[in-house]
């Protein structure tokens, strides 16, 4: 199993461009989610899924969008890219089933808004 | 709403000493709680868990963590550290319905030889 993986692992923006981060695992984990990872702060939700056709928000969902249409794939979308932006970004799943199951995490996209 | 502490920045020790790594939480209700570690330019990489039960958790690569409920802690152990073991570490805890995972801010390890 490749698990959970990302692209692309780097990419830079100018303010005000859109883009999507991919995400996609391949162990029909029902649960899918997206963090991003600033110093100091350690990793904040931005939005999770909790299966095909159902996200929400997590604690810092201002400014993406996130759809998920398949039980596979669950991508990131930046609506108009910001500096604030900045940051490495990690897409994780989890078998379904609340509160016991550990995330397992894909290697992140470093992404740099100018 | 849930949080967690990690009070120390950074951890410094010596390779065959013992290492502690500290985390204080808050939640309602029963706590989920989580470590996880991450190598440089690495994604995040799950080392054990609490669900219920001893309050003594072995996890991954002789990590151990002790839930203490009175205190709200879930500090991670290790006996005797190595080199290896130099990464960032990352407590977390999940609420009730299991849907959001909220971090510490990380605590960066640094065992020298």
């Amino acid at each position: 199993n490749a698990g959970v993986t990302q692209t692309p692992k780097f990419q830079v923006l100018k303010t005000g461009q859109s883009m999507t981060l991919q995400c996609a695992q391949d162990m029909n984990h029902e649960y899918m989610s997206w963090y991003r990872q600033d110093p100091g702060m350690g990793l904040r939700l931005i939005h999770y899924s909790v299966g095909a056709g159902i996200t929400d928000q997590g604690e810092v969902p201002n400014g993406y969008n996130v759809s998920r249409s398949t039980t596979e794939d669950f991508p990131l979308r930046l609506l108009s890219a910001a500096p604030s932006q900045t940051s490495v970004y990690f897409c994780a799943s989890s078998q379904t089933g609340g509160q016991t199951y550990e995330q397992y995490f894909g290697p992140g996209t470093r992404l740099t808004v100018t | 709403a849930q949080s967690v502490a990690q009070p120390e920045d950074q951890v410094n020790v010596a390779e065959g000493n013992p290492l502690t790594v500290k985390c204080t939480y808050s939640v309602s209700g029963n706590p989920y709680l989580f470590w996880y570690v991450q190598y440089p330019n690495r994604g995040l990489q799950f080392l054990l868990k609490y669900i219920t039960g001893d309050n003594l958790v072995k996890g991954s690569y002789g990590f151990e963590a002790e839930f203490n409920k009175s205190q709200t802690s879930f500090h991670l152990k290790k006996p005797s550290a190595l080199v290896s073991d130099s990464a960032l570490y990352f407590c977390a805890v999940r609420d009730d319905a299991g849907n959001m995972l909220t971090f510490g801010g990380g605590t960066r390890l640094m065992v020298k030889p």
